[in-house]
C-alpha cells in the first residue's frame, strides 16, 4: 500500500535535547512538507521541499532543520533552539497534477518535558 | 495576504445538515480544499474545488464557492456521528516554482444524537 509513514507516533524528550522526526513516503511524490499543529490553530508550515537536495523555509522555521537526501525521506529535526517544541507534527507530500492536493501522514506528537 | 478564517465550533443534530464556512484572502488561489481530521490522526482530503467553479457535489458533500466574496462553504447532508471531527479549509498559495497551502484554524464539528 502506498502512503506516508511517520514515526514514532508519540515522542518524549527532555528540554535541551535535539530530536529527529521521521517521514517516509512511497508515493513517488517530489514535494514534501512539514507542519506544526497546536490546539485552536491551523497548520503552520515549518519547511518544505520541492525536489531532492532542495528545501525552503516555511512560516515558522526557526529552531527546526530538515534534509532531503532521498526522494522518499524528509526528516525534521527539532533543535534545542525551538522555544516551545511540544506540538503535533504532520508531514505531507503533494500529489502532482490536477488538484495539487497534499496527502498527509498520521502525525507525531512530541512532548518535551 | 494569506489568511484563512473559519468559525471554531459547530454543533449539529444527527441527521441534520452541517454547514461549515470559510473565508480566504488570496484571490489568485487556484484550488481550495476541505480536509477532515479525526482525533489524534493526520488530515484526510475530503474534497477540493477549482477556482473557476461555483459548486461541487460529491455524495453527501457539497462545496460552494463565492469568488467575489472569497467565501467557501462545505455542506454535509444527513450528518452522522462519524462526521464528528475537525474540518480545515485551505487555499493554495502558489509561488514561482512551488505550491503551498494556507490553512484555517479548523472547525470542530460535534454531532449530537
Amino acid at each position: 500500500d502506498g502512503g506516508i509513514t511517520q514515526s514514532p507516533k508519540y515522542l518524549f524528550r527532555k528540554e535541551g535535547q535535539n530530536v529527529t522526526l521521521s517521514c517516509e513516503q512511497n508515493l513517488n511524490h517530489d514535494a514534501m512538507y512539514w507542519y506544526r499543529q497546536d490546539p485552536g490553530q491551523g497548520l503552520r508550515l515549518i519547511y518544505y521541499s520541492q525536489i531532492v537536495n532542495d528545501f525552503q523555509k516555511g512560516d515558522i522555521a526557526e529552531g527546526y532543520s530538515v534534509s532531503r537526501e532521498k526522494k522518499e525521506s524528509f526528516p525534521l529535526t527539532v533543535t534545542s533552539a525551538q522555544k516551545n517544541p511540544t506540538a503535533f507534527y504532520l508531514c505531507a507530500s503533494r500529489i502532482p497534477g490536477q488538484g495539487n492536493e497534499q496527502f498527509f501522514g498520521p502525525g507525531t506528537r512530541l512532548t518535551v518535558l | 495576504g494569506e489568511d484563512v478564517e473559519q468559525s471554531l465550533f459547530l454543533s449539529v443534530r444527527e441527521g441534520d445538515s452541517s454547514v461549515i464556512n470559510c473565508t480566504y484572502t488570496d484571490s489568485s488561489s487556484t484550488y481550495l480544499y476541505w480536509y477532515k481530521q479525526e482525533p489524534g490522526a493526520g488530515l484526510q482530503l475530503l474534497t477540493y474545488i477549482f477556482s473557476n467553479m461555483d459548486m461541487k457535489q460529491d455524495q453527501r458533500l457539497t462545496v460552494l464557492l463565492n469568488k467575489k466574496d472569497k467565501h467557501l462553504s462545505l455542506r454535509i447532508a444527513d450528518t452522522q456521528t462519524g462526521d464528528s471531527a475537525i474540518y480545515f479549509c485551505a487555499e493554495t498559495i502558489r509561488g514561482a516554482n512551488d505550491y503551498k497551502l494556507s490553512f484555517g484554524a479548523g472547525t470542530t464539528v460535534t454531532v449530537r444524537a
